[in-house]
């Protein structure tokens, strides 16, 4: 079965820093881009991150909202994407998903979801 | 930025209705763009792709058109496993998602 297990999540005060991580299973993942999207209590799906994979050159993607706080990484021996989240702000409150990008013709979509895991900046 | 905009916010039906959603792209994104849907408390799960192309294991009864800048997702007799909210995205530049559509028991 394919899936996605985001994991780190958990209460954070402004200003700190938090590591999600994302452990693929069921596919090959070093194949595939990821990307991170978050969803804010009551609100809509927003995007955050995206790294490609290593055959078109692993590299990555930010929104401005959090360009220069987040980096996103891989590590396809293990399966497993990161989210490194610093100078957290109140506005980063929110469930935080992992995707695996579906490609085509250079443009990716969402083709799996994990569950989610829910980051909560609060002092 | 492109901006997505759903209408309507949110739909009122009965089992067995014809439903409609339309999405539209503040400029051209061909036909890049997909749709999905989100249940209280889970993850959002593709539905469509290419703005067309039914994503393996989706019902049958769920179906995308359009290009350009409008599209639709029609259900085409909703079932009681379809009441959720529905979310159009477009790919061709980042990825940015209308507000969604939510789907209610009428």
């Amino acid at each position: 079965e394919v899936q996605l297990v985001e994991s780190g999540g958990g209460l954070v005060q402004p200003g700190r820093s938090l590591r999600l991580s994302c452990t693929a299973s069921g596919f090959t993942f070093g194949d595939n881009a990821v990307s991170w999207f978050r969803q804010a209590p009551g609100k809509g799906l927003e995007w955050v991150s995206f790294i490609r994979s290593k055959e078109y050159g692993g590299t990555t993607e930010y929104a401005a909202s959090v360009k220069g706080r987040f980096t996103i990484s891989r590590d396809d021996s293990r399966s497993i994407a990161y989210l490194q989240m610093n100078s957290l702000k109140s506005e980063d409150t929110a469930v935080y998903y992992c995707t695996r990008c579906g490609r085509q013709f250079g443009y990716y979509y969402m083709d799996v979801w994990g569950k989610g895991t829910t980051v909560t900046v609060s002092s | 930025d492109i901006q997505m905009t759903q209408s309507p916010s949110t739909l009122s039906a009965s089992v067995g209705d014809r439903v409609t959603i339309t999405c539209r792209a503040s400029q051209s994104i061909s036909s890049w763009l997909a749709w999905y849907q989100q249940k209280p408390g889970k993850a959002p799960k593709l539905l469509i792709y290419t703005a067309s192309s039914l994503e393996s294991g989706v019902p049958s009864r769920f179906s995308g058109s359009g290009s350009g800048t409008e599209f639709t997702l029609t259900i085409s007799s909703l079932q009681p496993d379809d009441f959720a909210t529905y979310y159009c995205q477009q790919y061709i530049s980042y990825w940015t998602f209308g507000q969604g559509t939510k789907v209610e028991i009428k």
